[in-house]
């Protein structure tokens, strides 16, 4: 059982303009929200992370929509950079339950 | 501050055999887990470890996969007779303990095993 769901499995944006990933939960428990960022053979670094008390959250160019009643967030990456081209993970973690939880990822490619 | 130290960054081994990982947190962080990561699968949870502690397995598979995090030294994955569907990226991450931070993981460069 997939707990969070992302799309889309990839992505192509020109530079300058808007990337966005979107990704689904399943658990009503979760109450932490991150994002990952993955360049080829690296580890996963954390990116920006948001709780469900808010619904946005903006470091920069990077920006979490979070719709609680919908169970749905979203990472969007404005003015997109050939630098932003990596691997990018939603995730989710209950505060009870340290283990997080990670979507499958979307690989980002920006055109220069 | 080195960060999260993984060793070794690549390792073969023929079915079999046994495979190591190790893993050295963040100075100052008690938390250790340990994640899979295959081509379009993501990340999957495996282990969550404290020192002498396993305190979440429910993502290890019931057999050949052993964890563990001594008093002192690295965190250790050990995979027994492994086979080719272990063939993958195997991730370490550590973070403080809960009272400091929350969920917040620092992921080492990972540790590459191809089983031939």
């Amino acid at each position: 059982q997939q707990q969070v769901k992302q799309s889309p499995q990839s992505l192509i944006v020109q530079k300058g303009g808007i990337s966005i990933i979107n990704c689904a939960y399943e658990n009503t428990a979760f109450d932490y929200f991150p994002w990952y960022q993955q360049f080829p053979g690296k580890g996963p670094a954390l990116l920006i992370a948001i709780r469900p008390d808010v619904s946005e959250k903006k470091e920069g160019r990077f920006t979490i929509s979070f719709n609680k009643s919908a169970k749905q967030f979203s990472l969007h990456i404005m003015d997109s950079q050939p630098g932003d081209s990596a691997t990018y993970f939603c995730a989710a973690s209950m505060n009870r339950d340290d283990k997080i939880i990670f979507g499958k990822g979307t690989r980002l490619h920006i055109l220069p | 501050n080195a960060g999260v130290m993984q060793n070794p960054r690549h390792l073969v081994r023929r079915r079999g055999q046994e495979a190591r990982l190790r893993c050295s947190p963040m100075k100052g962080h008690s938390h250790v887990y340990w994640y899979r990561q295959l081509p379009e699968e993501g990340l999957k949870f495996m282990v969550y470890l404290q020192k002498e502690n396993i305190i979440d397995e429910s993502g290890m598979p019931k057999e050949r996969f052993s964890a563990e995090f001594p008093k002192e030294g690295p965190s250790i994955l050990r995979i027994q007779q492994v086979v080719r569907g272990d063939s993958a990226a195997y991730f370490c991450a550590s973070s403080p303990p809960r009272e400091i931070g929350a969920n917040v993981l620092t992921f080492g460069a990972g540790s590459r095993l191809t089983v031939l």
